[in-house]
């Protein structure tokens, strides 16, 4: 989507290697999401953040870290790969609470 | 955990019927919001509907909220094939972010 986009778009890593996906926005909104994708269980809260170096848990954060070092970028890394970290990864940004989110395309990561 | 629950998770019908998702939740809300995603593709913004209003329309999509019942529903008049995707409700509750039912999806047939 227009000013939200995820990179790789898809990536095969081995297990037990770091990895880090990147969200870079050009829409400078303030809030950041990390969400991931799997068949059955919808969309799961990874990690997300409310400003520049402020970032909270998800529902689904262990095994993964984040940072924001800018407005505009919102890492996201697996610090040791695993299986069940086969997923597809969606990032997310809103200009504030009560609003929707735009979505970026999307990553897919395959952990073999 | 999952707030919202779609139903049906699948759902079939012709060219030119109407389509309705349900949505059940279960903690207060300040808005609950509806998305669309196509396959392979991310999640499109369809309507946000705020938790003291009951109706809300946008085109052929018309999206009720009853909060009493904690539940709301999507609905998509004259389907086109191009409504062919699957629909996810999410709610907004305070100091949290949107939390994602498992979605429906929609099949139109021409």
């Amino acid at each position: 989507d227009a000013g939200i986009t995820q990179s790789p778009r898809h990536k095969v890593t081995e297990t037990g290697t770091p990895v880090t996906l990147r969200c870079h926005q050009t829409e400078n909104h303030r809030y950041m999401y990390w969400y991931r994708q799997d068949p059955g269980h919808g969309l799961r809260l990874i990690h997300y953040s409310y400003g520049v170096k402020d970032t909270d848990k998800g529902e689904v954060s262990d095994g993964y870290s984040v940072s924001r070092s800018k407005t505009e970028d919102f890492l996201l890394t697996l610090e040791s790969a695993t299986s069940s970290q086969t997923s597809v990864y969606f990032c997310a940004i809103t200009t504030g609470e009560g609003y929707g989110y735009t979505f970026g395309s999307g990553t897919r990561l395959t952990v073999v | 955990s999952q707030q919202g629950e779609e139903d049906p998770q699948a759902l079939s019908i012709q060219e030119g019927e109407n389509a309705t998702m349900n949505c059940s939740y279960k903690t207060s809300i300040n808005n609950l919001q509806w998305y669309r995603q196509n396959s392979g593709r991310g999640l499109v913004h369809l309507i946000l509907i705020r938790s003291n209003e009951r109706e809300k329309h946008s085109g052929r999509l018309r999206v009720t909220l009853d909060t009493s019942k904690k539940s709301s529903s999507l609905l998509i008049t004259a389907s086109r094939a191009a409504d062919t995707a699957s629909y996810f409700c999410a709610t907004d509750s305070a100091g949290t972010a949107l939390i994602f039912g498992k979605g429906t999806t929609l099949s139109v047939s021409s």
